[in-house]
């Protein structure tokens, strides 16, 4: 167990919806990393999070937001959804910028 | 900008024998972090290993080792006793933190298939 919480950990819903993926980093973690992991892909970094502030922006879409609330967890809004925002969202925390990422388990999403 | 190459898409190993899966990265900085992360059919990120750039003395983890050659820029995993339950994906990862700047780059991959 990486300590990470990723809720829901399934998510299926329709084009054209909004949703939003919830994210608790091990205690401590004061950076929050989303990623985006389509079928056999390899992962897409969205964005950083570093105690509240946006640190770092990477492939994250427009229809795609987050923020880092002051308890340290984070939320991924996807709105607008289409068919290929279908896929695995990670989130990932880090005590400090040397340190490994500790991943959850993942959201699955599925938008038919 | 750092890159981070997995050359080997995919290999395979008999079970009970050793495999070597290949990184090699680009960078100019001399103070980083290399990460090998495992992600089985479940999907799950799980860390197998790192080495501070700073350490000339290879990690190890159990079954679980590295090549660090930092001269060449590779850093290379070697899986020994291989089991059915090493059977995943495996990414190499670049971390620095410099200035300010932070810089954190996977490879792209490669499928390990276990055979029996």
């Amino acid at each position: 167990d990486s300590g990470v919480t990723q809720t829901p950990k399934h998510l299926i819903t329709a084009t054209g919806q909004r949703v939003t993926l919830r994210c608790s980093p091990r205690s401590g973690d004061l950076s929050v990393y989303w990623y985006q992991q389509s079928l056999d892909q390899g992962l897409q970094f969205l964005i950083h999070y570093y105690n509240g502030e946006e640190r770092a922006k990477g492939n994250i879409l427009e229809r795609f937001s987050a923020q880092q609330f002051p308890d340290l967890h984070s939320e991924l809004n996807l709105s607008s959804l289409e068919l290929g925002d279908s896929a695995l969202y990670f989130c990932a925390s880090s005590v400090g910028p040397n340190s490994p990422l500790h991943f959850g388990n993942g959201t699955r999403l599925t938008v038919t | 900008a750092q890159t981070v190459t997995q050359s080997q898409p995919e290999m395979s190993v008999q079970e009970a024998e050793t495999v070597t899966l290949s990184c090699t990265y680009d960078t100019s900085e001399s103070d980083y972090y290399l990460f090998w992360y495992k992600q089985p059919p479940s999907r799950q990120m799980i860390l197998v290993i790192r080495q501070e750039a700073y350490k000339q003395q290879n990690a190890t983890e159990n079954r679980f080792s590295v090549n660090f050659q930092k001269a060449a820029k590779s850093f290379s995993l070697k899986i020994s006793d291989s089991q059915l339950g090493d059977a995943a994906m495996y990414f190499c990862a670049y971390r620095s933190y410099q200035g300010g700047s932070e810089k954190l780059v996977f490879g792209k991959g490669t499928k390990l298939t276990v055979n029996p």
